[in-house]
């Protein structure tokens, strides 16, 4: 069965500092994608990125990056800089095809970041 | 792109009666969409998958009669919350994927629903 683990419940920075929100999943294909979502209180579940698992390059984009090591089953995100707009829910996501998932997307519980002023 | 499109944003509705939720994609076809449930501070609940032109999968645990759903055509699934009550109160969302199964899920912005 597939399994992400986000143990960060909440977490809360001031403004400007950097912060990293870990992801730890669980699964046992071979082939496989990781995702994170952004959920603002508006509700509404923005994507942030996708990970295939055959590529384990770690990604930047502008203040975001990310860090994805299959030896550790871990996909972490990092907001360098933080700013107040970047307060919200953040998911991270698993999907593959073992246990008649077919690519459904498995949720972790999500982290709640507050950036305050 | 990958625009997915929920409406309404809001709906408040008395006991009893039957609601429906459309969700579509704006800028491309879904073969398949999916119909989630959030409760407050907790994460995302699948509760259905739906294929373009066939019957939608519930997950366990998820009535089938009570949360009906169509995806008539590539870019429209609807949900529809029959006979509610209070208990049906939640925030709904669905996601659209392209076609393929590995396509990355983009969402929509989420129906939250009253049963008064």
């Amino acid at each position: 069965a597939q399994k992400v683990t986000q143990a960060q419940t909440e977490i809360s920075v001031v403004e400007k500092e950097d912060v990293t929100l870990d992801c730890v999943y669980e699964t046992r294909d071979t082939t496989y994608y990781l995702f994170w979502y952004k959920q603002p209180p508006s509700g509404e579940l923005v994507f942030l990125i996708r990970r295939n698992s055959f590529d384990e390059q770690n990604e930047i984009s502008g203040r975001y990056s990310w860090n994805f090591q299959k030896s550790t089953s871990s996909f972490n995100f990092t907001i360098t800089a933080s700013q107040v707009v970047d307060s919200a829910v953040y998911f991270c996501a698993l999907s593959g095809y073992s246990g008649g998932s077919n690519y459904k997307l498995t949720f972790g519980k999500g982290t709640l970041l507050t950036v305050n002023p | 792109g990958a625009v997915v499109s929920q409406h309404p944003s809001w709906v408040i509705c008395k006991s009893g009666t039957s609601v429906k939720i459309e969700c579509r994609s704006l800028d491309f076809q879904a073969t398949t969409m999916f119909w989630y449930r959030q409760f407050p501070k907790q994460s995302l609940m699948l509760m259905a998958t739906s294929n373009e032109g066939s019957k939608a999968t519930y997950e366990q645990g998820v009535e089938k009669d009570k949360f009906l759903i169509n995806h008539a055509s590539l870019t429209l699934s609807t949900l529809t919350v029959t006979s509610a009550h209070p208990e049906d109160s939640s925030f709904y969302i669905c996601s659209a994927r392209g076609t393929s199964i590995v396509e990355t899920q983009y969402f929509g912005p989420g129906t939250r629903l009253l049963v008064l």
